[in-house]
């Protein structure tokens, strides 16, 4: 089955110590996009990619990056994690740019920072 | 700014009942609304979209109206069963391609 996946889906770090998720999709779909979720809360939206072209939300901190190599694979770089960083990690894909397409999601990473 | 509000306390029904969970929205005209399901430790999925002039969308038990007057939807499950129990999300597109997610309603549905 098509589907879009993430690794790991726990992931603990130490604080201020650089860390990397992935999400890898099946889909080919040319949007992809990546949501922070606390508990009980709306996914936030922190940045999406129309194929390599990168739109970053005017709220996202400097200290998460991200990077996209190829259609199928895109990674969420937190350069120094602080606590308030730890939540559901949430990668999502879509066929297009437009709003009347559903998004699809992997089932997240769970990051943890000591 | 754009705002959603979905009832952030729990809905707790009996199976069989219908569940109703409300999604308002504030300084904001979309021309579509989408509604996701999310279980504890997943992502959500993708259940309904609804067009500003579409009134009423059905698909299987759930049903979804869109009043762009009230700037309201409302999601229902009909004959609901506990296998519905999950968080239900609505999503807005602000444009180029995003969502604009509410918190979402639990809904707990019991035996």
């Amino acid at each position: 089955d098509a589907m879009v996946i993430q690794n790991p889906r726990y992931q603990v770090t130490q604080f201020g110590k650089p860390v990397t998720l992935s999400c890898s999709q099946t889909l080919n779909h040319n949007v992809m996009y990546w949501y922070q979720q606390k508990s009980s809360q709306a996914p936030k939206l922190l940045f999406h990619y129309y194929d390599k072209d990168f739109n970053n939300e005017a709220d996202t901190p400097d200290n998460f990056q991200s990077r996209r190599p190829n259609t199928s694979f895109c990674f969420l770089d937190i350069r120094s994690p602080g606590l308030g960083d730890a939540a559901m990690y949430l990668c999502a894909t879509s066929s297009g740019q437009v709003s009347n397409q559903p998004q699809h999601f992997g089932d997240g990473t769970r990051l943890s920072i000591l | 700014s754009q705002k959603i509000e979905q009832n952030s306390e729990a809905l707790n029904i009996q199976e069989g009942k219908t569940a109703t969970l409300t999604c308002n929205y504030t300084n904001y005209s979309p021309a579509y609304l989408q509604w996701y399901r999310q279980d504890p430790g997943r992502g959500p999925v993708f259940l309904l979209l609804i067009r500003e002039n579409e009134k009423e969308k059905r698909k299987e038990r759930l049903k979804v109206t869109f009043d762009t007057t009230l700037k309201q939807s409302l999601f229902h499950i009909t004959a609901s069963q506990p296998a519905d129990s999950a968080t239900y999300l609505c999503a807005l597109p602000p444009g180029g391609g995003k969502l604009i997610f509410g918190q979402g309603t639990e809904l707990s549905v019991k035996p």
